[in-house]
């Protein structure tokens, strides 16, 4: 029973592409996000959304759109996919009665 | 004002030793202090966490030291084993169901 479950673990695409990566949590929680990891390992939250409103939405390419419908899923979908767009896309949850973020095990992009 | 700022960005500590890792911050409205643990091809997961009421935590030989005057917080791993192999990330936040400001990691090697 994973608690955050993302898909694909790995995502190798060309330039130019669509792609998405799709996120479930089964913790109850009210909120989820999706954080990128860069090759440095510093992590960037792109956004969060709250009972299927966004709440959070950092200054990402618009190429990026989270999609979720419903409180337990979160999608992230990604236009037109370029070279610095490779890296490790982490979905979280959070909000539940234990504190923090619970993560998924990532998916890492690669953009040739 | 929202930075938090982590050092070393990397650390290597001896079998048995103890690990030892520095975070500052300038929001003094943070209220919620976690420090992540995340493993090669892992997400990052909650390893403990301390709120501004009191100066240390501990969990088994996991120690977090907080220092409100001086704005800072540090991780102590006692008796450092080589599965405390991994990138160690601090945050805050204002609570901790909020968005989590991160450092930028630090890398742990404990050499057997």
């Amino acid at each position: 029973d994973t608690a955050v479950s993302q898909t694909p673990k790995y995502l190798v695409t060309q330039m130019g592409n669509d792609k998405s990566i799709k996120c479930e949590q089964n913790l109850g929680h009210d909120t989820m996000y999706w954080y990128k990891q860069d090759s440095k390992k510093f992590l960037k939250i792109m956004f969060s959304y709250n009972n299927k409103e966004l709440i959070i939405n950092e200054t990402v390419p618009n190429r990026f759109s989270p999609k979720s419908p419903d409180k337990a899923h979160l999608n992230l979908h990604i236009n037109s996919l370029e070279l610095g767009d490779s890296a490790v896309y982490f979905c979280a949850s959070g909000g539940g009665a234990d504190p923090g973020y619970t993560f998924g095990s990532g998916t890492r992009l690669t953009v040739v | 004002q929202q930075q938090v700022k982590q050092s070393p960005q990397s650390l290597i500590v001896q079998k048995g030793g103890i690990s030892i890792i520095n975070c500052a911050y300038e929001n003094t409205a943070f209220d919620y202090f976690p420090w992540y643990q995340q493993f090669p091809g892992k997400g990052p997961a909650l390893l403990i966490a301390i709120r501004p009421d009191v100066s240390e935590k501990k969990e088994g030989r996991f120690t977090i030291s907080f220092n409100k005057s001086a704005k800072q917080f540090s991780l102590h791993i006692m008796d450092s084993q080589p599965g405390d192999s991994a990138t160690y990330f601090c945050a805050a936040s204002f609570d901790s169901n909020y968005q989590l400001i991160w450092g930028a990691g630090t890398k742990l090697i404990i050499k057997p």
